[in-house]
């Protein structure tokens, strides 16, 4: 495996449901990220773990929970959402070099397409 | 508050018909703009990274440039397999990127 890969890269729930989104990166990076992608808009990052700690919680409701138990592997628990939710979810990595802070060029995985019935 | 503006939204080319597309930007120290390709189905793929005003990268039939307040993605000559979803980003001094809506390039034989 090379890359930033996402699992599962389809997936469909109900509002009641529990689902979980899982990103893993081969780039030995210490940074990782999620961003929402839906029609018609520009990329929205929603969380940013640099060196396993969260440094960025974009005002995400709480139905959105990350979890990155090493800098290899980032999680988004998903519960009771809502059909607005349903986007292109993508995971990515970076190196950090300056304060904690990204340089920016970003990897992406190919995104979990998420649909909320 | 940092803005990133592409255009246009969607772009028709023949194939051979060389154009370019425009990333305009606002934002409060500038460290790094990006493009990005996208492909239907898939995340943005890497593609260029400038740093300071004057600077040009070029891959294939792709040249990126930047000033002060844009930056253009030159297609020279392009190809159906250029079509796309074109994306820029710029990256601050504050450790934030912002995207814009992006460009879908369309190339036909």
């Amino acid at each position: 495996e090379t890359g930033v890969t996402q699992t599962p890269r389809h997936l469909v729930m109900g509002m009641t449901n529990k689902k979980s989104l899982k990103c893993e990166q081969h780039l030995g990076h210490n940074a990782m990220y999620w961003y929402k992608q839906s029609a018609k808009k520009p990329l929205e990052l929603m969380f940013v773990y640099s060196l396993e700690e969260r440094v960025e919680n974009n005002s995400v409701p709480s139905r959105f929970s990350p979890e990155c138990p090493n800098s290899s592997h980032l999680f988004l628990h998903l519960h009771t959402l809502q059909p607005e939710d349903s986007a292109l979810y993508l995971c990515a990595s970076s190196q950090d070099r300056v304060g904690g802070r990204a340089t920016g060029e970003l990897f992406f995985g190919e995104g979990s397409r998420l649909t909320v019935l | 508050e940092d803005q990133v503006t592409q255009s246009p939204e969607a772009l028709r080319l023949q194939e051979g018909e060389s154009s370019s597309l425009n990333c305009s930007y606002t934002v409060s120290g500038l460290r790094g703009l990006f493009w990005y390709r996208q492909d239907p189905g898939k995340g943005p793929e890497f593609l260029f990274t400038l740093y300071s005003a004057g600077e040009e990268k070029e891959k294939e039939r792709l040249k990126a440039t930047l000033t002060k307040k844009e930056s253009f993605l030159h297609i020279t000559a392009p190809k159906p397999e250029d079509s796309a979803t074109y994306l820029c980003a710029v990256h601050t001094n504050a450790g934030k990127s912002t995207f814009g809506d992006g460009t879908t390039l369309t190339v036909k034989p």
